[in-house]
Parts: structure tokens; sequence; C-alpha cells
């Protein structure tokens, strides 16, 4: 079946960067989009941005734009995202979610359809 | 960007029917998306393009859309649906944005 199964918790100090992994099996990388999205504790879920696994192209909420990196390697079926400058507000709990087959518009999404286990980053002085 | 607007929580006892709606211009335009997501675990999505239901999610939970305003519905509620809601939407450029979710508590 499929699965998205992330890398372990984070602690990490103000400034520095945190990079997350997520390895997807049970389905070909390369075949969907893959988004990042993330809670602060008590919060919303926040979508930050997503990657085509297939051509590399990307596209960020604007809200992180200027921080955010996603990358993929897909002979490791694994998607990367680097979150840089990181501060107190940052704490929360990152997911990988599988999107829409790359050869799909958007507009034909079915949502985002499974979902790693999550990531806790804490980021603290 | 843009904002999707939900209540904080609504409050049912069970056999009766929830609604939880989502606000939101882009709503007009794009497909809404719901999803569920119990405390400690990822989100799971119920309806997806305002209506569609995915293999596995009970009958009872229904979506429509009215203008810029979309509702999930879960028809005759169960102990098991008391969850955190979240509704989403794209826009033309396939940015994503999520509502401030629901607390769905079964009395």
């Amino acid at each position: 079946q499929v699965q998205l199964v992330q890398s372990g918790a984070e602690v990490k100090k103000p400034g520095a960067s945190v990079k997350i992994s997520c390895k997807a099996s049970g389905y070909n990388l390369a075949d969907y989009t893959l988004h990042w999205v993330r809670q602060a504790p008590g919060q919303s879920l926040e979508w930050m941005g997503w990657i085509n696994a297939g051509n590399g192209h990307t596209k960020f909420s604007q809200k992180f734009q200027d921080r955010v990196t996603i990358t993929r390697d897909t002979f490791a079926r694994t998607a990367y995202m680097e979150l840089s400058s990181l501060r107190s507000e940052d704490t929360a709990v990152y997911f990988c979610a599988r999107g829409r087959p790359i050869s799909e518009d958007y507009y034909d999404s079915r949502g985002f359809t499974e979902w790693g286990q999550g990531t806790l980053v804490t980021v603290s002085s | 960007s843009y904002d999707l607007t939900q209540p904080p929580s609504v409050s049912m006892s069970p056999g009766q029917t929830a609604r939880i709606t989502c606000s939101g211009d882009a709503l007009s335009k794009q497909f809404a998306y719901w999803y569920q997501q119990k405390p400690g675990q990822a989100p799971v999505v119920v309806i997806y393009k305002d209506s569609e239901r995915p293999s596995g999610i009970p009958e009872r939970f229904s979506g429509s859309s009215s203008g810029t305003t979309v509702t999930l519905t879960i028809s005759g509620v169960q102990a098991e649906d008391e969850a955190d809601y979240y509704c989403q939407s794209p826009d033309s450029s396939d940015s994503w944005v999520f509502g401030g979710g629901t607390k769905l508590t079964v009395l």
C-alpha cells in the first residue's frame, strides 16, 4: 500500500536550518506531486509548498518562499523539505502529503490522499 | 492568497446531523476538499471536489457547494466522528489554502 515515512523529530536553535525527508513506498514518487504542510501546536494546517516529483518544479506559499526549499531524489524515492532561518514560531509538526498525478491538472485533484506520520520540529534556544 | 473561514466549533449529540461550513471568495471558482484529523494523527481526506467521497469513507459524510460557501454534512453523527475538520481549496495557480478548522464535539 502507499506509505510516506518521514524522518525523526528535530530540535534546532533559532537561525539554524532543518531538512526533513519523506520516503515513498507503494507507488512511483515521480508520478505525483508531493506537498508539505505544517501544524503549529493547537493550530490549523498550513500549506507550505509542493514539488512535481517528475520534473522537480516547485511552488511555494508566499509566506515561506524565501526560506523553504523542496527537492526530491527519485532514485531514493525520497522528497526533502528544508526550512532556513528558523524562529520559535516555526515549532510545529511538519507533514508530507501526496497530491495529484503529475499527468493531471490541479482541477482534477482528489486532494492530499496520503500523508506521512509527521515530524516534530522544535525551535528553541 | 485568500482566506477560508470556518466556525471554530460545532457540538452535536449522537445521531444528529452535523453541518460544518467553509466560506471564501475562491470557492465560487475552485473545488473544496475536507479533511478529518483526530488527535495525534495525520489528516484524512473525507470529501474531494466539493462532493466526492473517497473509497472507504462512510456514506454519512457528504459535501455540497453554493456560491462562496461549501458545507460538510455528517448525517447521524457517531462518537468516532469527533475530530477537527479542515476545508481546503486551491487557487488558479495551484497554490493551496486550508481553513482555520472546526472542532466537532459529539456530546
